[in-house]
């Protein structure tokens, strides 16, 4: 069956230092992974896309990476600051017989960013 | 700028009640979805509606039923809700949910407890 993986357990690391998060699938071939953001209380908010045919994709302090053949998306974050504590989710598209294509989400790490 | 609204944000039902949840986006979206989100299982998607006339299971369907009442709504209904109906629900909407890559808005939730 279809899996996505993502560390249950929280990650904390100190302001400026550099966040790593990991999202593992099984069984699954991607056209594309999606991570967003999700704060206590309020729905998740796109980060970022990446496509299968992407090695890695940037914006501002953020870097993705997706590795097809690990079946691996590594989510950076640099010079963290305690405002990027959050549940960080991944997404990967089903894409169905009928050309549709929705999202399958990981159960998200919760990233804690202390001063 | 709005984006997804649902209403209402919590709600306390009996077993057995019936009740509707509503969502309404002002993007011009064309897709709209349902998911409904549980401690540690993550986000699981129960509807979807690829555009306005057409709505489509997603991977937990039972108990539930959705109207598209037109492009800007889409509405979940709980016929007789049960206690294993006790989530967080969320809307999202797109602007296409074909292979075109689009990512998902969402609104901030619906907290439904099941008594």
């Amino acid at each position: 069956s279809q899996k996505i993986e993502q560390n249950s357990e929280a990650l904390n690391i100190q302001e400026g230092k550099t966040a790593t998060l990991t999202c593992n699938y099984t069984n699954y071939s991607p056209a594309y992974l999606q991570w967003y953001r999700q704060d206590p209380g309020r729905g998740p908010v796109f980060l970022l896309l990446i496509r299968e045919n992407e090695k890695e994709k940037r914006k501002e302090r953020l870097k993705v990476t997706f590795d097809t053949t690990l079946k691996q998306s590594l989510f950076h974050i640099t010079a963290s600051q305690p405002a990027d504590s959050a549940t960080y989710l991944c997404a990967l598209a089903d894409l169905l017989n009928s050309g549709y294509s929705t999202l399958t989400f990981g159960k998200g790490t919760m990233l804690l960013v202390s001063p | 700028n709005a984006g997804v609204t649902q209403t209402p944000k919590f709600q306390v039902l009996k077993t057995g009640q019936s009740m509707t949840l509503q969502c309404a986006q002002d993007m011009n979206h064309n897709s709209m979805y349902w998911y409904r989100q549980d401690p540690g299982m993550g986000l699981r998607l129960i509807y979807y509606s690829a555009s306005e006339g057409t709505t489509d299971k997603g991977e937990v369907p039972n108990g539930y039923n959705v109207s598209r009442l037109n492009k800007r709504e889409f509405s979940l209904r709980l016929e007789s809700a049960a206690p294993s109906q006790t989530s967080v629900y969320f809307c999202a909407s797109s602007v296409w949910t074909g292979i075109s890559n689009q990512p998902q808005h969402f609104g901030d939730g619906t907290r439904l407890s099941i008594l």
